[in-house]
């Protein structure tokens, strides 16, 4: 069984400019979650898809977009990107997709490290 | 919102003596999950609470959710070096996937 798998695994970029990090998921997992950390925090809920859809949205701003591919795959696109979106990006993957009244166990990546200047 | 707060924010154990470590959430939790992250690496799931009362154990992690489900507390029996890390709590408050999580717990064992 295919664990969650996340590339790049660093990622230095400078202000303005716009970055795309990518998640395969767990084998059997139609579900992907992002998240971001930041240093020394605990990871933020940015968002989740299913179906090829957005599934929910955390506080996070219009620049951070997503996709999610017919074989569950999904990316993260931030553009116009701040000094403050330096952090671990986490990518988790679950079976279901989060029904209201569900809950199932989420396995992470490895996470990309975006460093922005 | 749902709010987690992790105690103690870090500590120091000799190897071989037992830890606790608890998160406390300011709403019913409706799942519980805990996580251990070495240093910017990704999370490795322990456990998964969902009922008042529930405890489960792995190897020497046995981990707890209060009766009323606002309260976790993790415990590791005669820690070891492979214990190290950052554990951190996450709280599913609607039961739709989304986890809100708290700072972390950074645990230091010492040979």
């Amino acid at each position: 069984e295919t664990g969650v798998t996340q590339s790049p695994t660093h990622l230095i970029k400078t202000r303005g400019q716009q970055v795309t990090l990518r998640c395969s998921s767990q084998s059997g997992h139609n579900t992907v979650s992002w998240y971001q950390q930041a240093l020394g925090q605990g990871p933020q809920f940015i968002f989740q898809y299913y179906r090829e859809e957005e599934n929910g949205r955390g506080n996070f701003p219009p620049r951070f977009s997503g996709l999610q591919f017919p074989n569950y795959s999904s990316e993260l696109n931030v553009n116009a990107l701040e000094l403050d979106d330096s952090a671990l990006y986490l990518c988790a993957s679950s079976p279901i997709p989060g029904l209201a009244g569900t809950a199932d166990t989420q396995y992470f990546g490895p996470g990309t490290r975006l460093t922005v200047l | 919102s749902q709010e987690l707060e992790q105690s103690p924010q870090s500590l120091i154990v000799q190897e071989g003596k037992n830890l606790t470590i608890n998160c406390t959430s300011s709403k019913t939790l409706y799942g519980l999950y805990w996580y251990k992250q070495k240093y910017g690496e990704g999370l490795i799931f322990l456990m998964m609470l969902q009922k008042g009362g529930e405890e489960k154990s792995h190897e020497k992690i046995t981990a707890k959710l209060d009766e009323k489900k606002q309260q976790s507390s993790l415990h590791i029996t005669a820690s070891q070096p492979s214990h190290a890390g950052i554990y951190l709590c996450g709280a599913d408050p609607w039961g739709n996937n989304r986890l809100a999580f708290g700072k972390g717990n950074q645990v230091v064992v010492i040979p």
